[in-house]
């Protein structure tokens, strides 16, 4: 079975950095580029970042509103991604997934796979 | 980076009816790099459409997309008590993936 699980959210004080991962399972995952997406209670998706593939320079691109506080980076001997977060603020407070965008012989087609989901709660 | 304007923000129907959803983007979506996703309350979101025209593994035919260029569409043709949910757009045709407002499908 194709899946992510995300793990490593909790409450943090504002400033503080958390690093989450997400342990991907069921496909080639050195093969895959793979997205943190996040939502604020009640509001709607944003896109965070993405990590390509070793093929691709595992080439990262991030939302100016994380950029240069948030780190995207891979472990494909353990099949697994992480999230860096630094600098945190209360607007960083979301649930944060993290995706498969799924590629095939220069294909694209789209997020595919989701985890469930871990909660960050930024708050003094 | 590119925006992209879902309309309508709330949409009230009833099973069995049609449903038309509009993504309008900002700029050109290049390679109609658009999907849809469905997200019912508590759950990540589910993949119903890539390359603003085909349909995701196992998702209905009842759902479609079309569009090209800056518009887009997602279609039901007959509304399942389960479809009522929220529908987001989103590109991927520049380097930054970004996610329309989302229109939320509710029961009339």
């Amino acid at each position: 079975e194709v899946q992510l699980v995300e793990s490593g959210g909790g409450l943090v004080q504002p400033g503080g950095s958390l690093k989450l991962s997400c342990a991907a399972s069921g496909f080639t995952f050195s093969g895959a580029a793979m997205h943190w997406v996040r939502q604020a209670s009640g509001k709607g998706l944003e896109w965070v970042g993405r990590i390509r593939s070793k093929a691709n320079s595992y080439a990262t691109t991030y939302a100016a509103s994380v950029k240069g506080r948030f780190i995207i980076s891979r472990d494909d001997s353990k099949n697994t991604a992480y999230l860096q977060m630094n600098s945190l603020k209360t607007e960083d407070t979301a649930v944060y997934y993290c995706s498969r965008f799924y590629i095939r012989f220069g294909e694209s087609y789209g997020m595919d796979v989701w985890g469930q989901g871990t909660t960050v709660t930024v708050s003094s | 980076e590119i925006v992209l304007t879902q309309s309508p923000g709330t949409l009230s129907l009833s099973p069995g009816e049609r449903a038309t959803l509009s993504c309008r983007a900002s700029q050109s979506v290049s390679n109609s790099d658009l999907a849809w996703f469905q997200q019912k309350p508590g759950q990540a979101p589910r993949l119903l459409i890539f390359g603003a025209s085909s349909r995701a593994t196992g998702i209905p035919d009842r759902f479609s997309g079309s569009g090209s260029g800056t518009d887009f569409t997602l279609t039901i043709s007959r509304l399942e008590p389960e479809d009522f949910a929220v529908y987001y757009c989103q590109q991927y045709g520049s380097s930054s993936y970004t996610f329309g407002q989302g229109t939320k499908l509710e029961i009339k």
